[in-house]
């Protein structure tokens, strides 16, 4: 099946400095990749849509220059959190779908601590 | 898409059937019921879609109500591994590739 992976799990940073997050599909070509971030004992919610070749398109409320996103080729989305500050610290998620199936495929998140 | 509605938290025992309800009265006729489920300090993984008629999979049963407005996931044996945040959600067929947009689904703990 699909696979999505995403690097790394965990990450400590220290604040005011920049994480590179990278989501991965690793036997199908992504068009569209998704990432979520998820706060303790909420649910997911959707940051950005990340587009091959062409600019990402942010949810409202979501600073595109403080979360940049890159989709430089079909298997590949990074997430850079730039400047980060202790209010960043989340769990970051990626997915993406492989076409011709109704699922989506989630990474296994990234959790940042920004200290 | 349309919004759903789900019990915040569910309990079951192990060994046991579990029905996870979700209402969706206003889902539209080109709406597909997608579930997805978290486990703890995991990404989700999508469990089960159906339009109108009840699926089946080796994960779990999709039924639906025959007017749609609400659906039932069963898990026909729970384990220990199936404690996780199930989320119920409402997909356009015609928008299969679009963003997917969670809820705060239900938390389903196990019982040994």
């Amino acid at each position: 099946g699909a696979v999505v992976s995403q690097h790394p799990s965990r990450v400590i940073c220290k604040s005011g400095t920049s994480v590179k997050i990278e989501c991965r599909s690793l036997d199908f070509q992504a068009t569209t990749m998704f990432w979520y971030r998820q706060f303790p004992k909420q649910s997911l919610m959707l940051m950005a849509t990340s587009n091959e070749g062409s600019k990402a398109t942010y949810e409202q409320g979501v600073e595109k220059d403080k979360f940049l996103i890159n989709h430089a080729s079909l298997t590949l989305s990074t997430l850079t959190v730039t400047s980060a500050h202790p209010e960043d610290s989340s769990f970051y998620i990626c997915s993406a779908r492989e076409d011709g199936n109704y699922g989506y495929t989630f990474g296994s998140g990234t959790r940042l601590t920004v200290v | 898409d349309a919004k759903t509605t789900q019990p915040n938290s569910m309990e079951s025992n192990e060994e046991e059937p579990v029905h996870l309800p979700c209402n969706h009265s206003t889902i539209s006729g080109t709406d597909y019921i997608h579930w997805y489920r978290q486990l703890p300090s995991q990404g989700p993984e999508y469990v089960i879609h159906g339009l109108t008629s009840n699926v089946n999979n080796r994960m779990a049963s999709l039924a639906i109500a025959e007017d749609r407005k609400s659906s039932t996931l069963i898990l026909h044996r729970a384990t220990l591994r199936d404690a996780a945040v199930y989320y119920c959600i409402l997909r356009d067929r015609h928008n299969q590739g679009g963003k997917l947009i969670f809820g705060q689904g239900t938390e389903l703990s196990v019982k040994p």
